[in-house]
Parts: C-alpha cells; structure tokens; sequence
C-alpha cells in the first residue's frame, strides 16, 4: 500500500530538548515536503526536499533542520523547540513536476506536537 | 497578500442538502493546479478534487464539484446531498507551474457541520 508515515503521531516536549520526527514514503517519491498547520493559517510549508541531499528552505523554516540521505525518508528535526512551535506538522511526498500538476501530494497522518 | 483565501471560518449544513464552499486565488503563473482537501476530526489530509488552470471543464468526483471561475480566480467546492460523515475541515490549495519544491499554497479553511 503507497502510504507516508511519520513518528510519533504525538509528543509532548519541553522547551529546548532536541526532538526528530521521522517521515518515511514507499512510493519512491523524489518530492518530500514538511508542513506545518496552525489555525486559520492553513498547512505552511517548512522545508522540502527534491531528492537526496537536496534541500531547500519552504514558507517558514526558521526553527527547523531537515535531512535527505536515504530517498524514502526525511525527518524534521527540531533542535531547540519553543513553544511556538506547538503545531500539527505534516509529511508529504509527490514526483517531482512535469508528470504532471494533477499529482497531488501523499500526506502522512500528522504529528501532533506540543511545547511546555 | 493572501495567495488562497477562505473567507467562510465555519458553516452548518442541514443533511442532504448542498454545500458550497468558497476559494479565491491569486497568482500570476498561467500554470497552476486548485486542490481540495478535507480533514476530519482523526486530522489525516484526504484529497478531494483536482481543477487544472487550462481544464476547460469544471471537475467531479463523485459528489463534489469544483466551480471553477478563472476569470474571477475563483474554485468553490460544491458537496451535494451532504452526509454526517462529511462534518470537517475543508482546505483549498494550489500548486503554481513554477514553484519550487512542489509546493501547495493553503488556504484558511472552512470549517462544515452537517446537522441531522
């Protein structure tokens, strides 16, 4: 089944203990994105990835480090949470463009963090 | 200036009846892609509906429908014969021909209550 993952699902941390959420696609995917969803804001995009070891700075990136060294995954690593960063973050993949616009994004389930 | 707007925050549907749901958009790629997506209450991103810029047909799936008003930079969601199952989150996004990282713009949201 072509699926995206993400762990944990929730996770309550404290202010500044370095946290990784894991995403990982079975699709082979180049595309990898992360989102993060805040009320009335919509899902914003953090940082994405077009395929390994390339990684650019999405909408909102400042407080977040990714990676891309294996194709399928890509974690989020946060490595002084604060408490804005309290939020419903999503991993998403998709081929790259040129396939075609109607390729929508594969989303994983959503982590739900929260920042004491 | 908002790229997506959602001005409806939340609306009640009485069951069995249509629903519409609201989207503008702003961008001046001739190329994009309008995607609905809805989310309930578990929080997973399901998509809906696709309207490419050049389709010279509004979209279905099944119940919903896309009005799709180009020169208004408008795409309604339509939802026919509204079903309990259908109360949710209602995203609309879209994706430019020339963003980089495949990104999808989200809008606000809507948020839908369908009464018995």
């Amino acid at each position: 089944e072509a699926q995206v993952t993400q762990n944990p699902r929730y996770l309550i941390t404290v202010t500044g203990k370095k946290l990784t959420v894991t995403c990982s696609q079975n699709m082979n995917h180049e595309y990898m994105s992360w989102y993060r969803q805040d009320p009335g804001l919509g899902l914003r995009q953090i940082y994405y990835s077009m395929n390994v070891e390339v990684t650019d700075k999405g909408d909102v990136p400042e407080g977040y480090k990714v990676s891309r060294k294996e194709k399928r995954n890509f974690p989020l690593i946060l490595e002084s949470p604060s408490p804005n960063q309290t939020s419903l973050y999503f991993c998403a993949s998709s081929p790259p463009p040129g396939h075609s616009l109607t390729d929508t994004q594969y989303f994983g389930p959503g982590t739900r963090l929260t920042v004491l | 200036a908002q790229k997506i707007t959602q001005t409806q925050p939340g609306m009640f549907v009485q069951e069995k009846e249509a629903v519409t749901l609201d989207c503008t958009y702003d961008t001046s790629d001739p190329s994009y892609g309008l995607f609905w997506y809805k989310q309930p209450s578990s929080g997973e991103m399901i998509f809906l509906i696709y309207q490419g810029s050049y389709d010279q047909q509004n979209a279905t799936e099944g119940r919903y429908s896309l009005n799709f008003q180009k020169a208004r930079k408008s795409a309604n969601l339509v939802i026919s014969a509204s079903q309990l199952g259908d109360s949710a989150m209602y995203f609309c996004a879209m994706r430019e021909g020339r963003a980089a990282g495949n990104k999808l713009t989200f809008g606000g949201g809507t948020r839908v209550l369908v009464k018995p």
